[in-house]
């Protein structure tokens, strides 16, 4: 199956730096790349995804690139916020009958005012 | 658009009782609806998926009878945890897809602390 590997697991920045999240994936039959927001105690929000056949996105300060080749993507966050701090998820699914989204191990973002 | 609810939010219940949680979609039709358990500081488990009106698939090491998932309509799903014990605590998450297997995104709901004691 699927395999989601996400680094860092925390990563902290100072107020208005960049912030990257990386993540690697082993099953090329996968298309679908959402990345999610999680605050304590709530459900995932999606806030960016990317398809197979696209290489990047942007939406405001948040962009998303991927590498097909070599399995990869990841998660741009630029002028970051107080109120970006939370736990980020990668993920990797196969748009089909059976669509099941793998999970990465998540990356605690801590934005220091 | 796309909200998921989950009723409760948390729950505590005694070892041995059973415990129902719903998951509706607001302003959707969700043909396939996942659900997930997240220990403190960890991933999104996928522990089921099921779909409209057929019995759920289960992940591998998810025990069927004990965690019973119905999706009687379109727009709602159901979790109970039966017997429950202390090691059911957890963090309950469902998700929605609108249009089944031809959608690419799922819409989180915003979980269900579950705490057996």
């Amino acid at each position: 199956g699927e395999n989601v590997e996400q680094h860092p697991s925390t990563l902290s920045v100072q107020e208005g730096d960049s912030a990257v999240i990386k993540c690697t994936y082993s099953d090329s039959a996968s298309n679908y790349f959402p990345w999610y927001k999680q605050e304590l105690g709530k459900g995932p929000q999606l806030i960016i995804d990317i398809r197979s056949n696209v290489g990047e996105k942007k939406d405001q300060r948040i962009a998303v690139t991927l590498n097909k080749t070599a399995k990869h993507f990841s998660l741009h966050i630029t002028e970051t916020q107080p109120e970006d701090s939370a736990v980020y998820f990668c993920a990797a699914s196969i748009r089909g009958g059976y669509q099941k989204v793998t999970f990465g191990t998540g990356t605690k973002l801590q934005v220091i005012p | 658009g796309a909200v998921v609810s989950q009723h409760p939010s948390w729950v505590i219940c005694k070892s041995g009782t059973s415990v129902k949680i719903e998951c509706r979609s607001l302003d959707f039709q969700a043909t396939t609806m996942f659900w997930y358990r997240q220990f403190p500081k960890q991933s999104l488990m996928l522990m089921a998926t099921s779909n409209e009106g057929s019995k759920a698939t289960y992940e591998q090491g998810v025990e069927k009878d004990k965690f019973l998932i119905n999706h009687a309509s379109l727009t709602l799903s159901t979790l109970t945890v039966t017997s429950a014990h202390p090691e059911d605590s957890s963090f309950y998450i469902c998700s929605a897809s609108p249009g089944g297997g031809l959608s690419y995104e799922q819409y989180f709901g915003p979980g269900t602390r579950l705490t057996v004691t």
